[in-house]
């Protein structure tokens, strides 16, 4: 069975940093991308990160481009989201998802429960 | 970016009726993923690829569209079918959802 688990959100201040860390299992995490989505208290869903399988390739939108570093360790299973210089706005559920391969039109095929982050002083 | 736009945002319905859900793209998609998720828990792939069913989806739920429109249809709604709905493209970086409708029960 396919297991993804997010830690590693709480409370932080503006202009802090936090790190979050996403445990998978029941599959090979080797082989599939891996991405981060947040979706804020209004239950907006905006993609933050995404990594390739192998860990070689980065992908951002604007809205986070040097402040949210990804990055995965492949001998642990595991995917980090490194946030620096949060801000209010950041403050939101963060979801680290599987990205399916070719055959599912490489949709976002598991989802972790989450770990909420919140920015306020 | 591409901007996804979900109508309507708040869908009523009652029990045995069939409802269409739409997402309208600013640009032209080449597929799009659809989203279901429940109070309380975290988004779950529902259709892939505009029309495929995701392992587990009921055949009630079918997808369709092309181009800037796309839409998915619930043939007969069932208590359990209460949830926000998400539409998902990632034809072009950065990928980007829409907005959400809420689907309930009359």
């Amino acid at each position: 069975e396919v297991q993804l688990v997010e830690s590693g959100g709480g409370l932080v201040k503006p202009g802090g940093s936090l790190k979050l860390s996403c445990a998978a299992s029941g599959f090979t995490f080797s082989s599939y991308a891996m991405s981060w989505v947040r979706q804020s208290p209004e239950k907006r869903l905006e993609w933050v990160a995404e990594i390739s399988s192998g860990g070689s390739y980065t992908y951002y939108p604007d809205t986070v481009t040097g402040r949210f570093p990804i990055s995965r360790d492949n001998a642990k299973n595991t995917l980090y989201l490194e946030m620096s210089s949060l801000r209010s706005e950041d403050t939101a559920m963060y979801y680290c998802a599987r990205r399916g391969g070719s055959s599912l039109g490489y949709a976002m095929d598991y989802w972790g429960q989450g770990t909420s982050v919140t920015v306020s002083s | 970016q591409i901007v996804l736009t979900q109508s309507p945002a708040i869908m009523s319905a009652s029990l045995g009726e069939e409802i269409t859900l739409t997402c309208s793209a600013s640009s032209s998609v080449s597929y799009m993923h659809w989203y279901q998720q429940k109070s309380g828990t975290s988004p779950k792939l529902l259709i892939y690829s505009t029309s495929n069913l995701a392992s587990g989806v009921p055949s009630r739920f079918s997808g369709s569209g092309s181009g800037t429109f796309y839409s998915l249809t619930i043939s007969s709604v069932e208590a359990e079918d209460a949830a926000d709905y998400y539409c998902h493209q990632w034809s072009s970086y950065p990928c980007t959802f829409g907005a959400g409708t809420k689907l309930e029960l009359k």
